[in-house]
């Protein structure tokens, strides 16, 4: 149990378009999930923090009209890059709880390149 | 705010070898600390976790340490195999969200 799931693995797009990612919970229900950025070789940085229904909480230094988040039911959030740049560059992972839960499961992650 | 530190950044050891990731945590009030475990190119996978009213947790070949005076827990991977090589992150959390560690990269020689 407790899986999460990411679509797409991969995407590459071009400077000044907008990539949606998707991040489900497959079989539970996820009343907060987090979005978390990852560079080569370095640890996981949270963006934001979303519960079902409200609108996210980002953490300092994060654009959130560049970085929109929506979690509108209990087992979907999208992360929307938008106006991406070479430097939006990198890996996407978003992570699931559920509500009374301490337990935290991550998704596969979206690796995002930026040409 | 929660500040946790991991070491060491890289650990190699033989095959059948013990391995010992330490993290430290700042926050008192922090009370949830798992451990997770990222493969190449691929989302951390919890492995274990420990509350802070335990001290100790195992699961098979891998166990949690709690010291919640001294604010350091520890990973214990016993009899390591060549596919427990990967990147290791311990985290502490306390209301809201996980704090994570720089990370260990560990490597199992066959």
């Amino acid at each position: 149990g407790a899986v999460v799931s990411q679509h797409p693995s991969w995407v590459i797009c071009k400077s000044g378009t907008s990539v949606k990612i998707e991040c489900r919970s497959l079989d539970f229900q996820a009343t907060t999930m987090f979005w978390y950025r990852q560079f080569p070789k370095q640890s996981l940085m949270l963006m934001a923090t979303s519960n079902e229904g409200s609108k996210a909480t980002y953490e300092q230094g994060v654009e959130k009209d560049k970085f929109l988040i929506n979690h509108a039911s209990l087992t979907l959030s999208t992360l929307t890059v938008t106006s991406a740049h070479p430097e939006d560059s990198s890996f996407y992972i978003c992570s699931a709880r559920e509500w009374g839960g301490a337990e935290q499961y991550f998704g596969p992650g979206t690796r995002l390149t930026v040409t | 705010g929660e500040n946790v530190e991991q070491h060491p950044s890289t650990l190699s050891v033989q095959e059948g070898d013990s391995a010992v990731i330490k993290c430290t945590y700042s926050d008192s009030a922090s009370n949830y600390f798992p451990w997770y475990k990222q493969e190449l190119g691929k989302g951390p996978q919890l492995i274990i976790d420990i509350r802070s009213n335990v001290g100790e947790k195992k699961d098979q070949r891998i166990a949690v340490t709690l010291n919640k005076t001294a604010k350091h827990f520890s990973l214990h991977i016993t009899e390591t195999q060549p596919e427990d090589s990967a990147v290791y992150f311990c985290a502490a959390r306390d209301t809201g969200k996980l704090i994570f560690g720089q990370g260990t990269t560990l490597q199992v020689k066959p």
